[in-house]
C-alpha cells in the first residue's frame, strides 16, 4: 500500500519570501507519481505541479518547483515569491500504474501581508 | 471545456434518507474516481469507475454506498440510509490516462441532519 505523510500541519510565510513544504512517501511499486495539489477557501482541487518518479530532474512550473530525493522517498514543494492568493491548503499525493491517487492529511499555508 | 461536473454543490439529508451525487467527466475521459474528505483531513479514495466498470472499489464502505458510471449519462454516488456520520465533502475526478493526475470537479458537501 502507498502512503504519504505531510508533517507540518500548518505554516505561514510573508508575501513575497519563499516557503517549502514537506512530504515524504512509501510504495512498493518502481514505476509510480508525484503530485501536489492546491484546495483554496472555494473548495476546487487544483493540480499544481507533477513528478515522475523515473525523471531525476526536479518539475518545475512557474514559482513552483519541487525537490525530489528518490532514495529518501521525499518530495517537498518549494514556492518563490509568495502570493496571497497562494493561500490555501496543499496536498502531496502518490499514484502508480496499480492503484489510484493516495494523498496526505495537508498542510494549511498562509501568506501574510 | 467545462470541466469536470458535480451536482449538487450543496445537498442536506435526514437521517435515513438516500444521497444521490452525480458527476460528468470531462469531454474524453473515460476514468472516473470518487472521493470522500472529511473535516480537516485529505482525500480518501473510494471508488474508481469506467464504462460499464467498477475497476477498484476498496475504499468503498460495504454498505448503505454504491456507485455507476453508465454508458450513457453521469457517474452517480449512491448513498442509502444516511447517518450523520456520512456529512462530508465528495468529489469526484477524473482522467484521461490515470498517470497524468486527475482533475477534480467543486464537490458536493452533503450534510446529514
Amino acid at each position: 500500500a502507498q502512503t504519504v505523510t505531510q508533517s507540518q500541519p500548518e505554516m505561514s510565510v510573508q508575501e513575497a519570501e519563499t516557503v517549502t513544504l514537506s512530504c515524504t512517501y512509501d510504495t512498493s511499486e518502481s514505476n509510480y507519481y508525484l503530485f501536489w495539489y492546491k484546495q483554496p477557501p472555494s473548495r476546487q482541487m487544483i493540480l499544481v505541479i507533477r513528478q515522475e518518479a523515473y525523471k531525476q530532474q526536479n518539475a518545475t512550473e512557474n514559482r513552483f518547483s519541487v525537490n525530489f530525493q528518490k532514495a529518501a522517498k521525499s518530495f517537498s514543494l518549494k514556492i518563490s515569491d509568495s502570493q496571497l492568493g497562494d493561500t490555501a491548503m496543499y496536498f502531496c499525493a502518490t499514484l502508480s500504474g496499480n492503484t489510484p491517487l493516495v494523498f496526505g492529511k495537508g498542510t494549511r499555508l498562509s501568506v501574510i501581508a | 471545456n467545462a470541466g469536470v461536473m458535480q451536482n449538487p454543490r450543496h445537498l442536506v439529508r435526514r437521517r435515513g434518507q438516500e444521497a444521490r451525487l452525480r458527476c460528468s467527466p470531462m469531454k474524453g475521459h473515460s476514468h472516473v474516481y470518487w472521493y470522500r474528505q472529511l473535516p480537516e483531513e485529505g482525500l480518501k479514495f473510494m471508488v474508481y469507475l469506467q464504462k460499464e466498470n467498477i475497476i477498484d472499489e476498496s475504499g468503498m464502505p460495504k454498505e448503505r454506498f454504491s456507485a455507476e458510471f453508465p454508458k450513457e449519462g453521469p457517474s452517480i454516488l449512491r448513498i442509502q440510509q444516511v447517518v450523520r456520520g456520512d456529512s462530508a465533502a465528495y468529489f469526484c475526478a477524473s482522467s484521461l490516462q490515470g498517470t497524468y493526475g486527475y482533475t477534480f470537479g467543486s464537490g458536493t458537501r452533503l450534510t446529514v441532519v
